[in-house]
């Protein structure tokens, strides 16, 4: 069964002060880690799908990496509009189905 | 491109009866749709796979009889709550991966469903 255990589970920052949110992980076979981010009330917005270890991506302030067992998704220079839940979910085996993490809550105070 | 529209963004219903919630991309055409519900402060739990012209496959605990999911074409895919009860009450949310690319899956803005 995928498993996915994302932390810390909350995190202020001052505006400006880099930090990382990991995101560990058992899957078999992956097919793809993706990262999402998450507004109150809202679905979950796409930001990046990284495939095999060694694998990095960068949005803006946002830079995601991949080990075999764990990302990282790396803030910089955070500001406040940068406040959400950062949510980490794997895809495995034979289906494109998404096991998600519970999410790691990112609070940027200006 | 690849936008999913979920409508409504809030429905507010009475015990015992039926509410549909759509799904459609708008921009371009998914062969498979996922129904998901968040829990407050939780992740999303799927709860069901829904591959256009066939039965949907649930989840292992998740009652196909409550749950009705229908994806007529390839753009669209409904989940319809079933005599509806105040424990069904919840945030909503589809998701639809583009046919032939890639494994992403992108996500409409969810349901807040409200039983009275």
């Amino acid at each position: 069964e995928d498993q996915v255990t994302q932390s810390p589970e909350a995190l202020r920052l001052q505006e400006g002060e880099s930090s990382s949110l990991n995101c560990s992980y058992t899957v078999s076979g992956l097919r793809g880690l993706f990262w999402y981010r998450q507004d109150p009330g809202k679905g979950p917005e796409f930001l990046f799908t990284l495939y095999s270890a060694g694998e990095e991506k960068e949005k803006e302030r946002l830079k995601a990496t991949l080990t075999k067992k764990e990302s990282f998704l790396h803030i910089t220079a955070p500001k406040p509009e940068d406040s959400a839940t950062y949510l980490c979910a794997v895809s495995g085996g034979s289906n494109y189905k998404l096991t998600f993490g519970k999410g790691t809550l990112l609070t940027v105070n200006p | 491109g690849a936008v999913v529209s979920q409508h409504p963004s809030r429905v507010i219903c009475k015990s015992g009866t039926s509410v549909k919630i759509e799904c459609r991309s708008l921009d371009f055409q998914a062969t498979t749709m996922f129904w998901y519900r968040q829990f407050p402060k939780k992740s999303l739990m799927l709860m069901a796979t829904s591959n256009e012209g066939s039965k949907a496959t649930y989840e292992q605990g998740v009652e196909k009889d409550k749950f009705l999911i229908n994806h007529a074409s390839l753009t669209l895919s409904t989940l319809t709550v079933t005599s509806a009860h105040p424990e069904d009450s919840s945030f909503y949310i589809c998701s639809a991966r583009p046919q032939g690319l890639g494994t992403e899956a992108f996500f409409g803005q969810g349901t807040r469903l409200t039983v009275v």
